[in-house]
C-alpha cells in the first residue's frame, strides 16, 4: 500500500508570494492533519480535516488556509509569505477521526522563504 | 514550563548497546503515548502507540508509561547503526489531532 505523498517536495518562494503544498493520503485513510515543523518549536499542529470540513485548526494566522477533497485529498495555502513561514510542512493521514494517534507522515515539503 | 520536555542530545552510543530515551509531561490528562523515529529530510514514523500506564514490546522496541511520575521511555535492545535518527515522543489527552503535543526530539547516533 502506498503511503502518504506531498508535493512539491521542495519549494523556494519570495517574501510577499503565496504557496499551495498537496497531500494525498493512504488509501482509505479519511482524515489528514498538517504540521510545521521547525527547529526552534519543533513539530505544531496547522490544521485536521475529515469529510472535506476542518474540524480544528492550530494557532497560526489566517494566512494558513486549507481545504480537503471528496476523495480525502488536501492542500494547504500560505499567502503573503514571511520569512518565518520556512519550514518542514507535514501532513499526516490516519483512518478516520477516532485514529488520530496513529497517524502516517508523509515526507514533507521543504518551503524556503527568501 | 513546556507540557513535555525531551533531552535533546545529541546522544551518541556503541552498536549493541541498549538506548533508553525520555520524555516528562506536565499535563496529567494524557493517555495516549506515541514514540515517532524521524530520519534526516523524511517525516516521521510511528514506532510505538500506547495507552495508559505499562509496557508494550515490539521487537528491539519497548516502551514505558509511568503516569505517576508523568515519564515515558523508549528502550533500544541491540542498537544498530540504522537506529541513528531523531526521537520524537508525543501525547493527547484524547483522540484529536489538534491536541497531540510533540516532544522537541532527542538526536541518537549509533557509533559502529
Amino acid at each position: 500500500k502506498a503511503g502518504v505523498t506531498q508535493t512539491p517536495r521542495y519549494l523556494i518562494k519570495t517574501r510577499g508570494q503565496q504557496v499551495t503544498l498537496s497531500c494525498s493520503p493512504i488509501s482509505g485513510h479519511r482524515s489528514v492533519s498538517w504540521y510545521q515543523q521547525t527547529p526552534g518549536q519543533g513539530l505544531q499542529f496547522l490544521f485536521e480535516y475529515f469529510s472535506e470540513t476542518q474540524r480544528n485548526k492550530g494557532n497560526f494566522p489566517g494566512r494558513f488556509s486549507g481545504r480537503q477533497f471528496s476523495n480525502s485529498r488536501s492542500e494547504m495555502n500560505v499567502s503573503t509569505l514571511e520569512l518565518g513561514d520556512s519550514a518542514l510542512y507535514l501532513c499526516a493521514s490516519s483512518l478516520d477521526r477516532l485514529n488520530y494517534n496513529e497517524q502516517f507522515f508523509g515526507p514533507g515539503t521543504r518551503l524556503t522563504v527568501l | 514550563q513546556k507540557e513535555v520536555e525531551q533531552d535533546p542530545g545529541p546522544l551518541s552510543v556503541p552498536e549493541g548497546a541498549i538506548v533508553s530515551l525520555n520524555c516528562t509531561y506536565s499535563n496529567s490528562a494524557f493517555q495516549y503515548f506515541m514514540w515517532y523515529r524521524q530520519y534526516s529530510r523524511k517525516g516521521p514514523e510511528l514506532l510505538m502507540y500506547t495507552y495508559s500506564s505499562g509496557n508494550k514490546e515490539d521487537g528491539r522496541f519497548t516502551a514505558q508509561v509511568d503516569k505517576s511520575s508523568k515519564y515515558i521511555s523508549l528502550f533500544i535492545r541491540d542498537s544498530q547503526p540504522s537506529d541513528s535518527a531523531t526521537y520524537l515522543c508525543a501525547m493527547n489527552s484524547d483522540s484529536s489531532a489538534s491536541k497531540i503535543i510533540f516532544g522537541s526530539g532527542t538526536r541518537l547516533s549509533i557509533r559502529p
